[in-house]
């Protein structure tokens, strides 16, 4: 029982190229999430997903796009990566009416 | 804009004192409050968590105070210990996606010997 895991664990980029973040739950949890964190800012909701099938924006959602591919798997995809993408990045699962377990994050640097 | 401001951003203090966070809010649509701690390089674990029809929540070492007239809370750690050195994020809630967090900015604490 792993819970929440996700690859890769770090990444370094050149700017405009473009990756994809994977995440993947154990927990049968209907909903997931995708968050950023940047030094100073807390964490911020970048998109999530209430269940399988359905994609919603979160705050920050400019410059990604998400794939819910199966009740399991989310994944996060940068098209153009830019310098302001460099964060830790965090998916998260939960169901209805329960708090987020968090995954390890991906720490991705962008040149 | 940030909805949920934290504060202290740092905060040291001696083993066996008392660690106070305080995080206001804005939203009155929020109504869970968790704490979440995260060590360097792990992702944030859920501490403890309040709803706004309770004023404290108690569970070992750790207390959340909630002033719903104020729209403030906080988090208290008792007898502090190195092992609770980490960096601690208040954040707010509501509504029926509980995994919609706003987040506070953070506070590091460091507990010295």
């Amino acid at each position: 029982n792993a819970g929440v895991t996700q690859t890769p664990k770090f990444q370094v980029l050149k700017t405009g190229q473009s990756m994809t973040l994977q995440c993947a739950q154990d927990m049968n949890h209907n909903s997931m999430y995708w968050y950023r964190q940047d030094p100073g800012m807390g964490l911020r909701l970048i998109y999530y997903s209430a269940s399988e099938g359905t994609t919603d924006k979160g705050e920050v959602p400019n410059g990604y796009n998400v794939s819910r591919l199966n009740k399991r798997e989310f994944s996060l995809r940068l098209e153009s990566a830019a310098p302001s993408q460099t964060s830790v990045y965090f998916c998260a699962s939960s169901n209805s009416g329960t708090l987020p377990f968090f995954g390890p994050g991906t720490r991705l640097t962008v040149l | 804009q940030q909805q949920v401001k934290q504060s202290p951003q740092s905060l040291i203090v001696q083993k066996g004192g008392i660690s106070i966070i305080n995080c206001a809010y804005e939203n009155t649509a929020f109504d869970y409050f968790p704490w979440y701690q995260q060590f360097p390089g792990k992702g944030p674990a859920l501490l403890i968590a309040i709803r706004p029809d309770v004023s404290e929540k108690k569970e070992g070492r750790f207390t959340i105070s909630f002033n719903k007239s104020a729209k403030q809370f906080s988090l208290h750690i008792m007898d502090s210990q190195p092992g609770d050195s980490a960096t601690y994020f208040c954040a707010a809630t509501g509504g029926t996606s509980y995994g919609k967090l706003t987040f506070g900015q953070g506070t590091i604490l460091t507990v010295h010997p």
